[in-house]
């Protein structure tokens, strides 16, 4: 079975400009999570999506939106970014219940 | 704002040895789990604990958990070299399935 698939893996980006990144979860899996982790912040809890809907929204600016797509796929952007959005994002896969949450490599954005 | 804090922060022990780490948590919980990170790469899944549940075994892991004192701790048995990495406890709570981590326990192993 394969794992959870998050695409690119390193990005770099200047301040002001947006960003999409995308998340592929483990078949048969319906729900995605995202988190941000910075060295400073520790790993936060950005938004989660189950069956195409927003079931959670973390303490983030409006600046950082999401969406699950019908094959449970999800994206994130984030626009107009600031330096302080460097970060490595993760996203997370599972069945939607309390259970096991697999998480993918991550994406490494950095903004100069 | 973290829901869990792990002790200690760092962690440096002889291969062969154990390494234990311990995690606090503030309010009620339905899971703990516990991951591994490499290096800023990604969270490798480790163990799932219910709250219903006091002790899970998986491999050279052995994780407790104790909801009455709101603490969860992780036991690596004969450490190995592969075992260097940042560990994490995460838990959710009846209300939403969104995950709080702490802020990690960081283990060295020395050849």
């Amino acid at each position: 079975k394969a794992g959870v698939t998050q695409t690119p893996r390193y990005l770099i980006k200047t301040r002001g400009q947006q960003v999409t990144l995308s998340c592929s979860p483990i078949s048969g899996h319906r729900s995605v999570s995202w988190y941000q982790q910075t060295p400073g912040q520790g790993l936060q809890f950005l938004f989660e999506y189950f069956s195409e809907t927003q079931r959670n929204k973390g303490n983030f600016p409006g600046r950082f939106s999401g969406r699950q797509f019908s094959n449970s796929r999800s994206e994130m952007n984030v626009s107009t970014l600031e330096l302080g959005d460097s970060a490595l994002y993760l996203c997370a896969s599972y069945s939607g219940g309390f259970d096991e949450q697999f998480f993918g490599p991550g994406t490494r954005l950095t903004v100069l | 704002s973290q829901q869990g804090e792990e002790d200690p922060q760092a962690l440096s022990i002889q291969e062969g040895e154990n390494a234990t780490m311990n995690c606090s948590y503030k309010t009620s919980i339905n899971n703990l789990q516990w991951y591994r990170q490499n290096s800023g790469r990604g969270l490798v899944h480790l163990i799932l604990i219910r709250s219903n549940e006091r002790e899970k075994h998986s491999g050279r892991l052995r994780v407790t958990l104790d909801t009455s004192k709101k603490s969860s701790s992780l036991l690596i048995t004969a450490s190995r070299a592969a075992d260097t990495a940042s560990y994490f406890c995460a838990t959710d709570t009846s209300n939403d399935y969104k995950l709080s981590f702490g802020a990690g326990t960081t283990v060295t192993v020395r050849a």
